[in-house]
């Protein structure tokens, strides 16, 4: 079974909106990964925060990360058409036996309107 | 250079065939990983390899899933006598495995099985 949760399921926006993503988890954990997806293709990787920090930026992604509530968002500023995926939080556990296996979210699935 | 690969990318079986899923990861990358995502979910961990070992396999849903990295670099996953819920895509990802806390796995396309 899956660890996380993420809110909303879907969400609908216009180009040039922003899109705020949200993840919840269980365990302690060592990071978190935000993964897209395009339909039908392979995980990309887009950003990873390490249990002991608070916020990291790239480009037009800004990711929080808070261990007290066990959670953590993505918001994807300025969004393109291009940005239309599924998004995923994945935490990789501080269990060391775990090897850094992930545990997936079930997905945000994003929807940009040009 | 060249990124995780998989193949076949696409396989259909009929039900209670066997069916071997390969995966080439990145050249040097001492993790190997293997999920499970069913439609409309996220991906689930089945196994995780460090060099030709394999470390955790307690994702296998079934003794009819096997997996194997005989060489520490290509990994096989291998269904036998495949059911309807085996169905889903089998994503393999590497990982330089270098320092725990900033350790990215990267995907490979994945392998969309279909058992009729």
């Amino acid at each position: 079974s899956q660890q996380g949760e993420e809110d909303p399921q879907a969400l609908s926006i216009q180009e040039g909106e922003n899109a705020t993503m949200n993840c919840s988890y269980k365990t302690s954990i060592n990071n978190l990964q935000w993964y897209r997806q395009n339909s039908g293709r392979g995980l990309v990787h887009l950003i990873l925060i390490r249990s002991n920090e608070r916020e990291k930026h790239s480009g037009r992604l800004r990711v929080t990360l808070d261990t007290s509530k066990k959670s953590s968002s993505l918001l994807i500023t300025a969004s393109r058409a291009a940005d239309t995926a599924s998004y995923f939080c994945a935490t990789a556990t501080s269990l060391y036996n775990q090897g850094g296996k992930l545990i997936f979210g079930q997905g945000t699935e994003l929807s940009v309107k040009p | 250079g060249a990124g995780v690969s998989q193949s076949p990318r696409y396989k259909v079986a009929k039900r209670g065939q066997d069916v071997a899923l390969r995966c080439d990861p990145i050249s040097g990358h001492v993790s190997l990983f293997w999920y499970q995502q069913a439609l409309g979910q996220g991906p689930e961990f089945l196994t995780y390899f460090q060099n030709e070992a394999q470390l955790d396999k307690s994702g296998l849903p079934s003794d009819r899933f096997f997996a194997e990295r005989p060489e520490g670099s290509v990994s096989t996953l291998k269904i036998q006598r495949t059911q309807q819920e085996d169905s889903a895509v089998y994503l393999c990802a590497s990982s330089l495995a270098r320092d725990r806390g900033t350790d990215t796995q990267y995907f490979g396309p994945g392998t969309r099985l279909t058992v009729l």
